[in-house]
């Protein structure tokens, strides 16, 4: 089945710590995405990718990080210089041609930072 | 720039009832519309979309949405509400390299 994997579901970390979230799709779709979802927020961006190797900072890139060394996988780093990071982040994908504009989702994963 | 305003962080409905979701957007340009439902602790699944073709747009599990430049509405509709479609939706428009959201309706639904 195609579709869009996050993993893990539910993380916990430590105040000052760097934590990696992973996403990685099996729609052969050129561009990823990462959002942040807070309650009463909707959702904000973080990062996209419309090509390997290349991404372009969203709303709110600051104290976060990431890498598109595969078509495939598009990686989100929190820092420890994001000052809240707990929330739900969410991943996705989409075609860059013809009906681009559609983005398809992954379950999201929920970190808590303490 | 492109903007999305959804009216309502809550609304409630007893089963049976219409349901109607309100979105209004912003955009310079011809706009891609979505409307996407989010169950809890889980990702976002499209319901349905505009991308110019009929003004009036149906989507999954019996809601449709219409499209009026004149009013910049996409309200989201379903003429009889389900226990089922208790859940978050989003309205959100494309700016052209990402979706641009709202801040998400919350439906209730009571028996």
């Amino acid at each position: 089945d195609g579709g869009i994997t996050q993993s893990p579901k539910y993380l916990f970390r430590k105040e000052g710590q760097n934590v990696t979230l992973s996403c990685e799709q099996n729609l052969n779709h050129d561009a990823m995405y990462w959002y942040r979802q807070d309650p009463g927020q909707g959702l904000r961006l973080i990062y996209y990718s419309q090509i390997v190797n290349d991404f372009q900072k969203g709303d709110i890139a600051e104290g976060y990080s990431v890498s598109r060394e595969k078509k495939e996988s598009f990686p989100l780093t929190v820092t420890s210089a994001q000052k809240n990071p707990t929330a739900f982040y969410l991943c996705a994908s989409s075609t860059t041609s013809g009906s681009r504009h559609e983005q398809y989702f992954g379950p999201g994963t929920r970190l808590t930072v303490t | 720039a492109q903007s999305v305003t959804q009216l309502g962080s809550h609304v409630s409905v007893s089963e049976g009832a219409l349901v109607l979701l309100r979105c209004n957007y912003s955009s310079s340009v011809p706009p891609y519309l979505f409307w996407y439902v989010q169950y809890p602790n889980q990702g976002l699944q499209l319901l349905l979309k505009y991308t110019s073709a009929a003004t009036l747009v149906k989507g999954i599990n019996g809601f449709e949405a219409e499209f009026k430049k004149s009013e910049t509405s996409f309200h989201l509709t379903k003429p009889s509400a389900h226990m089922s479609d208790a859940a978050e939706y989003f309205c959100a428009v494309s700016s052209g390299t990402a979706l641009i959201f709202g801040k998400g309706t919350t439906l209730s639904v009571s028996s």
